[in-house]
């Protein structure tokens, strides 16, 4: 089994930089998936990391270090329809935490 | 990119009850696939894994008897509500992945379907 650490909710501004992490505790491990969730919508994938270090994809990137379990997700240039929240799940049996419900204001 | 399909988006039925939900890779072949359930402002509770041609994998406190799932082919995994009552009503999403070295890595969501237990 695993646990997934993620802190609850934050809070940033249109604009900015905003860092959402999120740690794990697996008995195995092979990727850790990052999604979106809008209310009342599934999930969309955002990103996949396997192996240590920052993916970039366009405004967001994605961070993972395996000897810590642990990694981030990086939103740069944040807009209102940012608001939404944040999951992460390992690969391997692909449960959830209670996600980061981040809220962008102007 | 990849589709999984969910039919149906959404369902009202009467107490006591069983309801069908599909679940369908589009676009490539899935040997496992995931249900999970969501109940308002909370994540995702992961429920069973689906596994081709053998028995789900159920979470604890999931029950088996009353959440049947079939994942007969590569493409189609089913989850029925057996006997629904109102404290089932929630939003029901399945997840999968293409198969070992196939051309996804990522995990794909269907859209959902909202059932409605009156």
């Amino acid at each position: 089994g695993q646990n997934i650490d993620q802190p609850t909710e934050m809070t940033a501004t249109e604009g900015a930089i905003v860092q959402i992490n999120c740690t794990y505790q697996t008995s195995g491990f092979n990727g850790l998936f990052w999604y979106q969730q809008h209310a009342g919508e599934a999930p969309t994938f955002l990103s996949y990391n396997v192996l240590d270090g920052l993916e970039e994809k366009g405004r967001f990137s994605s961070f993972l270090s395996r000897s810590k379990g642990y990694s981030y997700l990086l939103l740069k240039e944040l807009q209102m329809k940012d608001s939404a929240s944040y999951l992460c799940a390992v690969r391997d049996d692909m449960r959830f935490g209670a996600g980061t419900r981040l809220t962008v204001k102007p | 990119g990849a589709v999984v399909s969910q039919h149906p988006s959404w369902v009202i039925c009467k107490s006591g009850t069983s309801v069908k939900i599909e679940c369908r890779s589009l676009d490539f072949q899935a040997t496992t696939m995931f249900w999970y359930r969501q109940f308002p402002k909370q994540s995702l509770m992961l429920m069973a894994t689906s596994n081709e041609g053998s028995k789900a994998t159920y979470e604890q406190g999931v029950e088996k008897d009353k959440f049947l799932i079939n994942h007969a082919s590569l493409t189609l995994s089913t989850l029925t509500v057996t006997s629904a009552h109102p404290e089932d009503s929630s939003f029901y999403i399945c997840s999968a992945r293409d198969l070992p070295g196939g051309r996804y890595n990522e995990q794909f969501f269907g859209p959902g379907t909202r059932l409605t237990v009156l």
